[in-house]
């Protein structure tokens, strides 16, 4: 069974639209995460959310928006989405507290893309 | 500002060679270093290194961690083209940001039959 599981796989949108990914978890981890990675292959941290505290890398626009109904699921929703939005985002999650927070496990992965 | 970098960006090796692959960080409160491989699709984890442990092993794949010099290297030995990847380096931190890994930018493996 996949550990972290992301839809859609692919997303293709208009400029000015508003999309969700969904992330869903079943290691019963109590940490998770979304990146972006780029053209370039550079994966950034963009938000890490357990039940208790959300961390918001400060570089990311207010239009971005991680949405958590439970422990086992950290959507994300973009609003107005831009050009440069387009990227894959991964979902990860880890364990909380200690180093075994430090081992994260990736989801496959969702290419947007913004017409 | 916090910063991991990895040498070199793209390797191009044939199958049986030994490759290093490099990584250095500047990062406050450092905690562990991660490495990852990213085939075409999510980075799986391969190796963590913390103080406690600065040496890991697996098969072919093996990592050092040098806190004095504040470095990682990956070592492959008798390369595979299955190894053909990018393999990330990352650097998690206690305090305020913990569990946000800082990533570089990878290394791009390509290993010729």
């Amino acid at each position: 069974d996949t550990a972290v599981s992301q839809t859609p796989k692919y997303l293709v949108t208009q400029m000015g639209n508003d999309k969700s990914i969904k992330c869903e978890q079943n290691l019963g981890h109590d940490t998770m995460y979304w990146y972006k990675q780029d053209s370039k292959k550079f994966l950034k941290i963009m938000f890490s959310y357990n039940n208790k505290e959300l961390i918001i890398n400060e570089t990311v626009p207010n239009r971005f928006s991680p949405k958590s109904p439970d422990k086992a699921h950290l959507n994300l929703h973009i609003n107005s989405l831009e050009l440069g939005d387009s990227a894959v985002y991964f979902c990860a999650s880890s364990p909380l507290g200690g180093a075994a927070t430090d081992t994260q496990y990736f989801g496959p992965g969702t290419r947007l893309t913004v017409l | 500002e916090d910063k991991v970098v990895q040498s070199p960006l793209s390797l191009v090796v044939h199958e049986g060679d030994t490759v290093t692959l490099n990584c250095s960080y500047e990062v406050t409160n450092f905690r562990s270093l991660l490495w990852y491989k990213q085939e075409k699709k999510a980075p799986t984890f391969l190796f963590m290194l913390t103080s406690s442990g600065i040496e890991k092993k697996s098969g072919r794949l093996s990592s050092i961690l040098d806190k004095k010099e504040l470095s990682s290297i990956l070592n492959i030995t008798a390369t595979q083209t299955g190894d053909s990847a990018i393999y990330l380096c990352a650097v998690a931190r206690y305090g305020g940001s913990q569990g946000n890994l800082i990533f570089g930018k990878g290394t791009k493996l390509s290993v010729k039959p």
